[in-house]
């Protein structure tokens, strides 16, 4: 079946350092989403990409969809201790909308 | 504007006893979700509703899992009777919905979270 990846899982950072997650689907995307959720909390809607090769910025935060809609990456620069707590991308595909969620990157910030 | 409302936000059970979640959505919002989550994972989708409509419960383990969203807008999710890998953080979420190509963004609510003993 249709499978998102995320990687890396884990991601320790000095703050002020940056940090890259990746996310590549097995098949064509028609959007992809991004959320966050902190440590105890719920996921948060970050953004949405639907074209191809889009990037958007929120910020120190930078997303991309690649060309062929199958991968997208969430850059953030400086980190700070605020970043901290799992992100996830969710790729929209089939014709119900259906969202497939990537496992997640936990992202740690060193002071 | 209110959020997606959850109850309860904790719940404590033996297994084999059943449980009931309920959510409340953002007014107005015809997509709402259910998702479960376990310690250290990502959401897995349970059940899709478009209105009082299933989309999609291909994920749902029917042989124990319920849900229902009469007049299409608040919904439960029942489980009966639980097993101890039942122990997770169950999220509702909703959407505008609607006729679009895309999803459009899924507010959560705060969960439930399950511990079954």
């Amino acid at each position: 079946g249709q499978q998102v990846m995320q990687i890396p899982q884990y991601q320790h950072v000095q703050e002020g350092e940056d940090f890259t997650t990746y996310c590549n689907s097995s098949t064509t995307l028609s959007n992809i989403q991004w959320y966050k959720q902190r440590p105890g909390g719920h996921p948060v809607f970050l953004i949405q990409l639907v074209k191809s090769g889009e990037v958007k910025k929120q910020k120190r935060l930078t997303f991309q969809f690649g060309e062929a809609k199958k991968n997208s990456s969430l850059h953030i620069t400086a980190t700070q201790t605020t970043d901290v707590g799992t992100y996830f991308c969710a790729g929209g595909a089939g014709n119900n909308r259906k969202l497939i969620w990537g496992l997640g990157t936990s992202l740690a910030v060193n002071p | 504007e209110a959020g997606v409302a959850q109850s309860p936000r904790y719940k404590i059970i033996e297994k084999r006893q059943s449980v009931a979640f309920w959510c409340n959505p953002i007014s107005g919002h015809a997509t709402l979700y259910w998702y479960q989550q376990i310690l250290g994972q990502g959401p897995k989708l349970l059940i899709q509703f478009q209105n009082n409509g299933v989309v999609d419960d291909s994920q749902l383990p029917k042989d124990r899992f319920s849900a229902e969203r009469l007049k299409g807008v608040d919904s439960t999710l029942k489980i009966q009777p639980a097993k101890l890998e039942d122990s997770a953080v169950y999220l509702c979420a909703s959407s505008l919905g609607g006729g679009g190509a895309h999803t459009g963004e899924l507010f959560f609510g705060e969960g439930s979270r399950l511990t079954v003993l």
